[in-house]
């Protein structure tokens, strides 16, 4: 079955820390990966997107993810949080076929930033 | 800029009162998806359109339908509000068709609350 796992429900770090949010999926195919982040009261925004070459995928807003096959993760990265990342943030996956890209979409990390 | 609009951002309606949500894009997308989103939760697909093409999910309630009247506007008709229906229901619109893999572009939602 496709999914996509988010194991951490809530996150916080210090402004100016570095960040990790993890993302796992399980996927029969080869998937498209996704991040997006969220504001309070907004729609979603891609952050960045991966489907071939380069593992490491730089993204807007100083975000990058890395794609390891042989952990099925994608995990999103920042090197130095601003307090204006607070937001949650959802992994997502979909197919490399499809002529609609219908998504599955993790359960979201929240992230808080602390001052 | 091209864009996905929600109107309205906020939707007060009463129990049972039918209710319409809708969405514009300039993107020139040919598929719009909605979805529903309460709180704390990743977003849940209800039913996407690829160009005139309606797609409903198997566990959409039939209190929902949506129209789509040309490729710029999407409609969502909720027939008999209940109060589990509360909720932000996202427009998204992505150029499917490409082989897949197209990020979805989100509107900012329209908060749904009944009374």
């Amino acid at each position: 079955a496709q999914s996509v796992t988010q194991p951490d429900i809530h996150i916080t770090v210090s402004e100016g820390a570095s960040l990790e949010l993890r993302c796992n999926y399980s996927y029969g195919a080869t998937p498209y990966l996704f991040w997006y982040v969220q504001s309070p009261g907004q729609g979603l925004q891609l952050l960045l997107k991966y489907f071939s070459g380069d593992t490491l995928v730089q993204g807007i807003k100083g975000f990058e993810a890395e794609f390891k096959r042989s952990q099925s993760s994608f995990n999103l990265r920042k090197p130095s949080v601003h307090w204006s990342d607070a937001a949650e943030y959802f992994c997502a996956v979909g197919p490399g076929y499809s002529s609609a890209s219908k998504i599955i979409f993790g359960s979201g990390t929240r992230l808080s930033i602390r001052p | 800029d091209a864009m996905v609009i929600q109107n309205p951002r906020y939707q007060v309606t009463q129990f049972g009162k039918p209710v319409t949500l809708s969405c514009s894009q300039t993107l020139n997308h040919n598929v719009m998806y909605w979805y529903q989103q309460k709180s704390s939760q990743a977003p849940k697909l209800l039913f996407h359109y690829y160009d005139k093409d309606f797609n409903n999910e198997a566990d959409t309630p039939d209190n929902f339908q949506s129209r789509r009247p040309n490729t710029s506007f999407c409609f969502l008709d909720i027939r008999s509000p209940g109060l589990g229906d509360a909720a932000m229901y996202l427009c998204a619109t992505s150029g499917g068709g490409g082989g897949g893999g197209q990020p979805q572009h989100f509107g900012d939602g329209t908060r749904l609350s009944i009374l």
